[in-house]
């Protein structure tokens, strides 16, 4: 079955970038999507189709995806940023797949 | 405005079954899938699977085959996750999601735009 794998954390300081990662074999592929999940709330897509943004999510909040890796940029990020973040592709055999989930740090 | 809204929390014993239901408004439900995932305390997303309100097709994750059940009611915008022979670890907040589908590119896409709230399965003796 298909996998995707994420770092358990990334800190950053405020104003500056945070970079997450996903990782799978050629998910560049594949379409990933980026949720964001605060404390005792339900997840919330901040990146779909690899680049685009949702209607209401800043522009801070930006996606990439090529060879075995997709990316999330925070640029500038914010205190409000600090959540959980979790990948997440199609694989045509496995169905959704979700990575492990990245705690982001503001400090 | 979209919305899914849950059922409430549920606690069951050990070997029992759980329906948990995802009313859909502000949109036609059977144009998009829904999808079903569960997050234990502290731990990340696992998906369940899921199904197509119009046809009631479903697909299931191989970890849950032969013990989810994944069924609509159309009449009612209303979908539903059974789980049977429960065991203590899949105590976990289940939510349900509409799932968007499409191809660019010469690829498929397939993501969660609207999240319910989510249920908590308490199973325990």
């Amino acid at each position: 079955s298909y996998e995707v794998t994420q770092p358990p954390s990334v800190s950053v300081s405020p104003g500056q970038t945070a970079s997450i990662t996903c990782s799978g074999d050629k998910l560049g592929d594949k379409y990933t999507s980026w949720y964001q999940q605060k404390p005792g709330q339900s997840p919330v897509v901040v990146i779909y189709r690899n680049t685009k943004r949702p209607s209401g999510i800043p522009e801070r909040f930006s996606g990439s995806n090529s060879g075995n890796t997709a990316t999330l940029t925070i640029t500038g990020t914010q205190a409000m940023d600090e959540a959980d973040y979790y990948c997440q592709a199609w694989d045509s055999g496995t169905g959704a797949v979700f990575g492990g989930g990245t705690k982001l740090t503001v400090l | 405005q979209v919305h899914l809204v849950q059922s409430g929390a549920e606690v069951k014993k050990p070997g029992a079954s759980v329906k948990v239901s995802c009313t859909a408004s502000g949109y036609t439900f059977t144009r998009y899938d829904i999808n079903w995932v569960r997050q234990a305390t502290g731990q990340g997303l696992e998906w369940m699977g899921w199904m197509n309100p119009d046809s009631g097709n479903t697909g299931y994750a191989q970890k849950f085959q032969g013990r989810v059940t994944m069924t609509r009611d159309t009449s009612i915008n209303t979908a539903y996750m059974e789980l049977s022979s429960l065991k203590s670890g899949d105590t976990a907040v289940y939510y349900c999601m509409r799932g968007v589908e499409g191809a660019s590119g010469g690829n498929y896409y397939y993501y969660m735009d609207v999240w319910g709230k989510g249920t908590t399965v308490t199973v325990s003796s």
